[in-house]
């Protein structure tokens, strides 16, 4: 079956633009989550989605970031007033079940900021 | 907080074993998650440890002891494919189950 989508897979902004990335999980899957990836670095945590509802927006950076789930499926992150240390590669997750040691990721945005 | 300390690089020859150690501090956690992720591409997952212990899946294992706050992943018979970036990850204990990650190791496999 198909796995986790996203788009666009690179994204080439000006400083100051606005954003947006948008995921698609596995069919199914009721937990989305959003990681941020730097060059050479580990993955950060940004947000968590049950359902259509974000419990956990702990990881978010600034409130120039924020994120939606609509029909408990498709997710956008979206990034206002874009800064150069935004530049990084936003990875999605979803996972079948909030027991289920494994996550699911798509391949990324990679997001560049000039 | 949680913090996981990997080692950055490490190098192997093919056909070899190599072990990939992740020591952690956190306050609480449900298990700790392995995952490989070569350059470009997305993070896959490799093992999960809940309890104590090795488990094994194929030519990788994973293992957990929670009193030494310490895990590792072996990779067996390597190949040049293994080559790639390996991350610990502790899916922490609250509502959301998400993961936190080890800043990876680089594992580079030589002929």
């Amino acid at each position: 079956g198909a796995g986790v989508s996203q788009s666009p897979s690179n994204k080439v902004t000006e400083k100051g633009k606005d954003v947006e990335l948008r995921c698609d999980p596995i069919s199914g899957h009721t937990a989305l989550y959003w990681y941020r990836q730097s060059l050479g670095q580990g993955l950060e945590f940004l947000i968590y989605f049950q359902g259509n509802s974000a419990p956990d927006k702990s990881g978010l950076p600034s409130d120039r970031f924020s994120a939606e789930r609509t029909g408990g499926s498709v997710s956008t992150l979206t990034i206002q007033r874009t800064q150069q240390e935004d530049s990084a590669v936003y990875l999605c997750a979803s996972s079948p079940e909030l027991a289920s040691g494994e996550q699911y990721f798509g391949p990324g945005t990679r997001l560049t900021v000039t | 907080g949680q913090s996981l300390e990997q080692p950055s690089e490490v190098t192997a020859v093919e056909g070899a074993i190599v072990q990939i150690n992740c020591t952690y501090q956190t306050s609480g956690f449900y298990g700790l998650s392995w995952y490989q992720q070569h350059d470009g591409g997305a993070p896959t997952f490799l093992s999960y440890n809940a309890l104590d212990g090795l488990e094994e899946t194929g030519r990788f294992s994973s293992f957990l002891s929670r009193s030494d706050s310490y895990g590792y992943l072996l990779l067996q018979e390597l190949q040049m494919k293994d080559s790639a970036s390996y991350f610990c990850a502790v899916r922490v204990m609250d509502s959301s189950y998400k993961l936190i990650f080890g800043s990876g190791t680089r594992l580079l496999v030589r002929p």
